[in-house]
């Protein structure tokens, strides 16, 4: 099946530091997506991305779809200790189905 | 509120023990799916529905089995358990067929020994 390669694989980062990980596809999708997993818990949508080229924020998140459609990455400035977790890139294939990256886990050190 | 409710949340079983993970949505959605998490690496599709009645497979689907004979729910069935399905398993549902965010329920821990 397809793969996307996710970084990176882990992050321990000060306290208002700003955070940014990517991913990258050898096929194009037409939505990406990125979601965040914590402890115990199922996926949670952070930001969908519909459009090659969009950028869009949701609070201090901004992810951004790329030109080339193969790529995408996520942004979180000033992190805060509850920004911890496991945070996933997705791509949706044809009949609404997400392939993931292997996902990025984020430590912050207050 | 509850979104996709998965049960149960734990479970140990010997190898060749059978069980079913459960799965129901109340969102009216369509589409429903089933994933594994392994540890260190992304969620990888076992089973799909793109509505009552019908079931496709996904990219694991081998020694598992599902029926989705209501739009609410999408049980996922294992025959014989084998130590290769340890592993973590989320049920996903979206109103589908495009572009529709999915929404996950909060994951079965599985371990087969």
């Amino acid at each position: 099946g397809q793969q996307l390669n996710q970084s990176p694989q882990s992050m321990f980062i000060q306290e208002g530091e700003d955070v940014s990980m990517n991913c990258t596809s050898s096929s194009i999708f037409n939505t990406w997506l990125w979601y965040k997993q914590e402890p115990g818990e199922g996926p949670v949508l952070l930001i969908a991305l519909y459009k090659a080229g969009e950028l869009t924020s949701n609070g201090r998140l901004t992810a951004q779809f790329g030109i080339t459609r193969k790529d995408s990455f996520l942004n979180i400035s000033a992190s805060i200790p509850s920004d911890v977790g496991i945070y996933f890139c997705a791509g949706m294939e044809y009949g609404n189905k997400l392939v993931f990256g292997a996902g990025t886990i984020l430590r912050v050190k207050s | 509120n509850a979104g996709v409710t998965q049960t149960p949340k734990f479970r140990i079983l010997k190898i060749g023990q059978s069980m079913t993970l459960q799965c129901t949505q109340d969102m009216n959605h369509n589409y429903m799916y089933w994933y594994r998490q392994d540890p260190g690496m992304g969620l990888k599709l076992i089973y799909y529905s793109v509505g009552a009645g019908i079931t496709d497979k996904g990219e694991v689907p081998n020694g598992y089995n599902v029926s989705r004979s209501t739009t609410e729910d999408f049980p996922l069935r294992l025959e014989l358990a084998a130590p290769s399905q340890t592993s973590v398993y989320f049920c996903a549902s979206s109103r589908g067929p495009y572009n529709s965010p999915l929404h996950f329920g909060n994951g079965t821990r599985l371990t087969v020994t």
